[in-house]
């Protein structure tokens, strides 16, 4: 079974950091894995997706890399914004018997202070 | 539609009712999921519709859970015998052909 684990569970910084997040999983039979955002009440809002061929997206001031081999995935982002204060999801994808399946981790809690 | 589309958005119920949650996914996507979401947690997979069948369900917590998509479009969530431990986000994604997952905005329900 999937398992994800990302860190920091939460993280305040102020305006204008670089920050990464990290994300790992123990299955890296992945088909690709899928950086979201959440925001308070809100459903998830697509950010990056990497394929498993992939090291690299980028979006922005958003950068992902993956490193399948070794089960990680990290999310920078540049120069912060209060704007970016979300919770930020990391989800790996395989293929199993049924299909294509999603693991969410527990998700990074960030805030942006100005 | 332009998104998936889930309601109702908030659904406030008693312990023993039945509640019924709808999901409208993308127009063209296959492939639909139900997710739950606990406060401070990630989402939990439920259950994974290909077409009108449901290809994984291993996620659904007890019977008193269910699903169904008919027609291979929109799809409904039952929780029978609603009880407290219910309360939650249910989630509701479709995907695209990259393997993309798009999210509704969530139908929070709370069982008193």
């Amino acid at each position: 079974k999937q398992e994800v684990t990302q860190i920091p569970a939460a993280l305040s910084v102020p305006e204008g950091e670089n920050l990464v997040l990290n994300c790992s999983f123990t299955d890296s039979a992945i088909y690709n894995l899928q950086w979201f955002r959440q925001d308070p009440g809100k459903g998830l809002t697509s950010l990056l997706l990497i394929q498993s061929s992939q090291r690299e997206q980028t979006s922005g001031r958003l950068n992902a890399s993956l490193d399948k081999s070794s089960g990680r995935s990290t999310l920078y982002i540049a120069a912060s914004q209060p704007g970016d204060s979300a919770t930020y999801l990391c989800a790996p994808q395989v293929w199993n018997n049924a299909g294509n399946m999603l693991t969410f981790g527990g998700g990074t809690r960030l805030m942006v202070k100005p | 539609g332009a998104g998936v589309s889930q309601t109702p958005s908030n659904k406030v119920t008693e312990k023993g009712k039945y509640v019924e949650l709808r999901c409208d996914p993308i127009s063209g996507h296959t492939a639909l999921y139900w997710y739950r979401q606990s406060l401070g947690q990630g989402p939990e997979f439920l259950i994974y519709f290909q077409g009108t069948g449901a290809a994984d369900d291993s996620g659904l917590p007890n019977d008193r859970f269910f699903a169904v998509r008919p027609e291979g479009s929109v799809s409904t969530l039952k929780i029978q015998r609603t009880e407290r431990g219910d309360s939650a986000v249910y989630l509701c994604a479709s995907i695209g052909n990259t393997g993309e997952l798009f999210f509704g905005e969530g139908s929070r329900l709370t069982v008193l």
